[in-house]
């Protein structure tokens, strides 16, 4: 089955820097990669996502890529801001099948 | 996206007894499902919740357990049975909404076992 392994478990950053979270995927079957961001005590947020006919997909300050090849996929904050103090969570879909397969999650500081 | 609520919110059980979470959608949806998340974890697919059939669980969890109920299109119930403090957990629902198949989450239900 799928497993998808991300890193790092934790970020700390600087208001104002980028933040980079980085995903793999081991079933080269899965097509789609979303990215959820849960803030304490609320359920995960799905914030952007990407499928395997596409190789970047951008949402104002979110990025996310997609390395088909390496089966690793990345998400990308730009010009970090307080509020996207949370933990990050990555997941993958095989084609096909309706299960999410997460990642261990990342979470992320933000420092004023 | 779908508007997704989950009661209760949180709550405080003795080990032994059961407890019933419901999970409760403003559209009808195809998909839905309950995820596991045990403290400062990951998520993990307990089953999917079926409309008018048995729910499909995930190796490791068992009906017994875990009985889940599927009337309609917008109303799903979760049972953790016989509860022991490993059950401790955020217990969330998700539906399958949006033309691409993206999938939503409820706020969840924090669920301490003493």
């Amino acid at each position: 089955g799928e497993n998808v392994e991300q890193h790092p478990s934790t970020l700390s950053v600087q208001e104002g820097d980028s933040a980079v979270i980085k995903c793999t995927y081991s079933d080269s079957a899965s097509n789609y990669f979303p990215w959820y961001k849960q803030e304490l005590g609320k359920g995960p947020q799905l914030i952007i996502d990407i499928r395997s006919n596409v190789g970047e997909k951008k949402d104002q300050r979110i990025a996310v890529t997609l390395n088909k090849t390496a089966k690793h996929f990345s998400l990308h904050i730009t010009e970090t801001q307080p509020e996207d103090s949370a933990v990050y969570f990555c997941a993958g879909k095989i084609q096909g099948a309706q299960k999410l397969v997460f990642g261990q999650g990342t979470r992320l500081t933000i420092n004023p | 996206s779908a508007v997704i609520s989950q009661k209760p919110s949180r709550d405080i059980c003795q080990r032994g007894t059961s407890l019933t979470i419901q999970c409760q959608v403003d559209s009808q949806v195809t998909m839905m499902f309950w995820y596991r998340q045990q403290p400062g974890q990951s998520l993990t697919l307990i089953a999917t919740a079926n409309q008018g059939s048995e729910a499909t669980y995930e190796s490791g969890f068992v009906i017994d357990k875990f009985p889940i109920s599927r009337p309609n299109l917008t109303f799903s119930t979760l049972t953790v049975s016989n509860m022991s403090p490993e059950d401790s957990s955020i217990y969330l629902c998700s539906v399958g909404a949006g033309g691409a198949g993206e999938l939503f989450f409820g706020e969840g239900s924090r669920l301490t076992v003493l």
